[in-house]
C-alpha cells in the first residue's frame, strides 16, 4: 500500500526567501506524481506533474524534481511571495486511477 | 469552460440525517472520482465511477455511503445517517477518459455534522 509523507508539517518564511518542500513515498513503481496547492475553503489547483520517466518539471518560480529509485520528490519555490501561502500537497499516481495523498505541507510567507 | 461544480459548498446535518452530496464533472469527462479529506488528513480516494457504472469503490465506508453517476445529472455521494467522523471536506474530481489521465478537482463540500 502506497504511503505518501509530506514534511515539514509547516513552514513559516519571510518573503523573498527559497525554499523546499518535501515528499517521499514507499513504493517505487509510480506512473507520476503531482502537486498541487490548496487554499483554504478552496480546491485543488494542480501545479506540477512530473511523469515517471522525468527528473523535473518547471514553471515560472516552481521547480520539481523526482528521484523514483529513492521515492522521494522536491519542489523548489524560488522567491517566495505572501501570495504563495497556502497548502502545498504531493499525490502519487501508482498502478491504478486512485491518486494517494500526503497530508501537505502548510505555508506561510510573511511580509 | 466550467470546471468541476460541487454543490452545497457548506452543509450542515445533524446525527442521523441524510447528507446528499453533488458534482458535475468538466462538460465532455464521464469519469468521476471522489475524495475524502478528514480534519489533518490527507485526501482519501473513495470511489470512482462511470457513467451508470461503479468501476471502484474499494475505498467507501462500508455502511451508510453510496455513490452513483447516472446518465443524466450530475453524480450524487449521499451518505445515511450521518455521524460526527463523517464531518470532512469531500472532493470530486473528473476525467476525460479514465486510466492515467488527468484529474480536474472541484472546490470540495464541507459537511459539518452536530
Amino acid at each position: 500500500k502506497q504511503e505518501v509523507t509530506q514534511i515539514p508539517a509547516a513552514l513559516s518564511v519571510p518573503e523573498g526567501e527559497n525554499l523546499v518542500l518535501n515528499c517521499s513515498f514507499t513504493d517505487s513503481a509510480i506512473y507520476n506524481l503531482q502537486w498541487f496547492r490548496q487554499d483554504p475553503g478552496k480546491g485543488l489547483t494542480s501545479l506540477l506533474l512530473i511523469q515517471s520517466s522525468q527528473r523535473e518539471q518547471t514553471s515560472g518560480r516552481l521547480n520539481a524534481s523526482l528521484d523514483k529509485s529513492s521515492g522521494r520528490s522536491t519542489l523548489y519555490i524560488a522567491a517566495s511571495q505572501p501570495g504563495d501561502s497556502a497548502t502545498y500537497l504531493c499525490a502519487v499516481r501508482d498502478s491504478g486511477y486512485a491518486l494517494n495523498f500526503g497530508k501537505g505541507t502548510s505555508l506561510l510567507v510573511t511580509p | 469552460n466550467a470546471g468541476v461544480m460541487q454543490n452545497p459548498r457548506h452543509l450542515v446535518r445533524r446525527r442521523g440525517q441524510e447528507a446528499r452530496l453533488r458534482c458535475s464533472p468538466v462538460k465532455g469527462h464521464s469519469h468521476v472520482y471522489w475524495y475524502r479529506q478528514l480534519p489533518e488528513e490527507g485526501l482519501k480516494f473513495m470511489v470512482y465511477l462511470q457513467k451508470e457504472n461503479i468501476i471502484d469503490e474499494s475505498g467507501m465506508p462500508k455502511e451508510r455511503f453510496s455513490a452513483e453517476f447516472p446518465k443524466e445529472g450530475p453524480s450524487i455521494l449521499r451518505i445515511q445517517q450521518v455521524v460526527r467522523g463523517d464531518s470532512a471536506a469531500y472532493f470530486c474530481a473528473s476525467s476525460a477518459t479514465g486510466g492515467l489521465d488527468t484529474q480536474y478537482f472541484g472546490p470540495g463540500t464541507r459537511l459539518t455534522v452536530l
